[in-house]
């Protein structure tokens, strides 16, 4: 199976901590996506890293590659309440679509 | 921008039953995607479409499941009949086209087969 694995399962921190969750891949990709899911937005589309780059940066996001290793991660700074959600990775290969991993569950706690 | 359209959101149903599933992607969007969501784990698609065309129906369980995008909008995935196993939230998503890094989710239709 091409899916992800993300690690850890759950998470909880209080407000204002960071947060970092990682994904595990098997398969060589051409990118890695990071998405959010909670009850009122849904999921949707954080970040994207290709696979030549190593590092990027999205306002309080920031997302590293280590295609060696074929693995991600992802870290929140400053956390806040509305960052409660689950955090998935999802990755393409070639002109397949997206394989989407387990999902790590976050709980910031005010 | 309207985002990704689904109905119903809740379909409480028992096996054997059929049910069917509607999405409205974003307006202009080619591509177009069904995934399965079983609870606790991430979205598994199911089918994608470009236009009207399917581009990928690998994982698509085709002895009960079906769906079309007749005219390259609108979509539906039916399933007939359902099992216990078919308990799930479906998403619908859509893309620009099969090459953009980005899709965009609808809320998904909660399933539950009695």
């Amino acid at each position: 199976s091409q899916q992800g694995e993300e690690d850890p399962q759950a998470l909880s921190i209080q407000e204002g901590e960071n947060a970092t969750m990682n994904c595990s891949y098997k398969t060589s990709i051409n990118n890695l996506q990071w998405y959010r899911q909670n009850s009122g937005r849904g999921l949707v589309h954080l970040i994207l890293i290709r696979s030549n780059e190593r590092e990027k940066h999205s306002g309080r996001l920031r997302v590293t590659l280590d295609t060696s290793k074929k693995s991600s991660s992802l870290l929140i700074t400053a956390s806040r309440a509305a960052d409660t959600a689950s955090y998935f990775c999802a990755t393409r290969t070639g002109a397949n679509n997206l394989f989407f991993g387990t999902g790590t569950r976050l709980t910031v706690i005010p | 921008e309207a985002g990704v359209a689904q109905s119903p959101r809740y379909k409480i149903i028992e096996k054997r039953q059929s049910v069917a599933f509607w999405c409205n992607p974003i307006s202009g969007h080619a591509t177009l995607y069904w995934y399965q969501q079983i609870l606790g784990q991430g979205p598994k698609l199911l089918i994608q479409f470009q236009n009207n065309g399917v581009v990928d129906d690998s994982q698509l369980p085709k002895d009960r499941f079906s769906a079309e995008r007749l005219k390259g909008v609108d979509s539906t995935l039916k399933i007939q009949p359902a099992k216990l196993e078919d308990s799930a939230v479906y998403l619908c998503a859509s893309s620009l086209g099969w090459r953009e890094t980005e899709q965009f989710f609808g809320p998904g239709t909660r399933l539950t087969v009695l």
